[in-house]
């Protein structure tokens, strides 16, 4: 069956840098564009980044741009975002999705990423 | 960028209602509209894409219509399961936009 993993969550520092995966399965990966979702505590679903099937066509939303850096290796099934310069506001769950008709039709779990000091 | 405007932010409702939920875009997004469901500490779900396409798998009592800047999520005949946070998305533009979301409680 479809299924996104979310790993690299954690606790870091304002300022500091993280990388989150989504390993994929179930499903022919290169085919299908791909997304980061977020979502803070309590808040709403905020859209990250997207990122074509060859990975030439990516878009980020203004919030994150020039901090964040989303790519994919379609041998190894993998999504991933490298997070710098991250602020107390990039707090949120993470979701990797994979999008199909310009929707996202599958979810990973996500990971918890919490800048504090 | 393009704004999505849901409404109403909370919705409460009884078990058999019909319920309806509206987002509006600031600018036209044709058909390019989706909608989602999600529970507390769960992912959210696709229900419906391009406007008013029922994904698999999600029961008929979900419909969507609309086009160009205002658009409806109905639930017909609410069901336990049904309450939920709901939000619409635009992907019609280089960036993706969600709506604020439309919590669905128990009357």
């Amino acid at each position: 069956q479809v299924q996104l993993v979310e790993s690299g969550g954690g606790l870091v520092k304002p300022g500091g840098s993280l990388r989150l995966s989504c390993a994929a399965s179930g499903f022919t990966f290169s085919d299908y564009y791909m997304s980061w979702i977020r979502q803070a505590p309590g808040k709403g679903l905020e859209w990250v980044s997207y990122i074509s099937t060859s990975g030439n066509t990516i878009y980020y939303a203004d919030s994150v741009k020039g901090r964040f850096t989303i790519s994919r290796d379609n041998a190894k099934n993998s999504l991933f975002l490298q997070m710098n310069s991250l602020r107390a506001e990039d707090t949120a769950v993470y979701y990797c999705a994979r999008d199909r008709a310009r929707a996202s039709d599958c979810w990973g779990q996500g990971t918890l990423v919490t800048v504090s000091s | 960028d393009i704004q999505m405007t849901q409404s109403p932010s909370t919705l409460s409702a009884s078990v058999g209602d019909r319920v309806t939920i509206t987002c509006r875009a600031s600018h036209s997004i044709s058909i390019w509209l989706a909608w989602y469901q999600q529970k507390p500490g769960k992912a959210p779900k696709l229900l419906i894409y391009r406007a008013s396409s029922l994904e698999s798998g999600v029961p008929s009592r979900f419909s969507g219509s609309g086009s160009g800047t205002e658009f409806t999520l109905t639930i017909n005949s609410l069901q336990p399961d049904d309450f939920a946070t709901y939000y619409c998305q635009q992907y019609n533009s280089y960036s993706r936009t969600f709506g604020q979301g439309t919590k669905v409680e128990i009357k």
